[in-house]
């Protein structure tokens, strides 16, 4: 079974609205999550890393205000996209690093319309 | 900065046919991890392989074979007798060792697919 989970697997939502994804690992503790995102037949972009307890590390280019990462627990990180606007549509998906760093688990992705 | 190269943006094989897959990646680096990943239309990542920069002994699971050549920076992926659920996006990945480990740099990606 699925070791890290996300959710919602699917959302619409109306522009300006913002919607929040959750990526959870369910039987390990995660200090490090990474979240990915990922246009129609393109490739995974890396959007930023998650640090249990610290800010988000972004990458070049990704507006930390709209995309905000918050990784409250050594469990759980959240992406919320504020402020919605139909070319933030797309695949996110994440992945977190077990607390010995040995192994990289991906959630199931999940796919955001914004209408 | 790290760079991942998958050349074949799509390939079309009949069933039991050998495909390759190509990756050519580009790392300063001195050790590192490179990936392989399948994507099916539902849009999860299956592992495939991890292999670690300092090893570079050829694998085989199964069907599926890895080729790494540190000397050209390539790992290339081998399908023997594909199948119609070889049919998938397939990436190539390159990530750090160390505090970065988990970091990963994705090539564009190989769409396979496998006709009956």
């Amino acid at each position: 079974g699925a070791v890290v989970s996300q959710h919602p697997s699917r959302v619409i939502c109306k522009s300006g609205t913002s919607v929040k994804i959750e990526c959870r690992s369910l039987d390990f503790q995660a200090t490090t999550m990474f979240w990915y995102r990922q246009f129609p037949k393109k490739s995974l972009m890396l959007m930023a890393t998650s640090n249990e307890g610290s800010k988000a590390t972004y990458e070049q280019g990704v507006e930390k205000d709209k995309f905000l990462i918050n990784h409250a627990s050594l469990t759980l990180s959240t992406l919320t996209v504020t402020s919605a606007h139909p070319e933030d549509s797309s695949f996110y998906i994440c992945s977190a690093r077990d607390s010995w760093g040995n192994t990289i688990y991906f959630g199931e992705g999940s796919w955001l319309t914004v209408v | 900065a790290q760079k991942v190269t998958q050349a074949q943006t799509e390939i079309s094989v009949v069933e039991k046919e050998d495909v390759t897959l190509d990756c050519v990646y580009e790392t300063r680096d001195t050790t590192y991890y490179l990936f392989w990943y399948k994507q099916p239309p539902s849009g999860e990542l299956v592992f495939l392989i991890r292999r670690n920069s300092f090893d570079e002994q050829n694998e085989i699971s199964g069907r599926y074979s890895w080729n790494f050549q540190k000397s050209t920076s390539s790992f290339n992926f081998t399908i023997t007798a594909s199948q119609v659920v070889d049919s998938a996006v397939y990436f190539c990945a390159l990530g750090s060792r160390g505090t970065s480990y988990g970091k990963l740099t994705f090539g564009q990606g190989t769409i396979l697919t496998v006709h009956p």
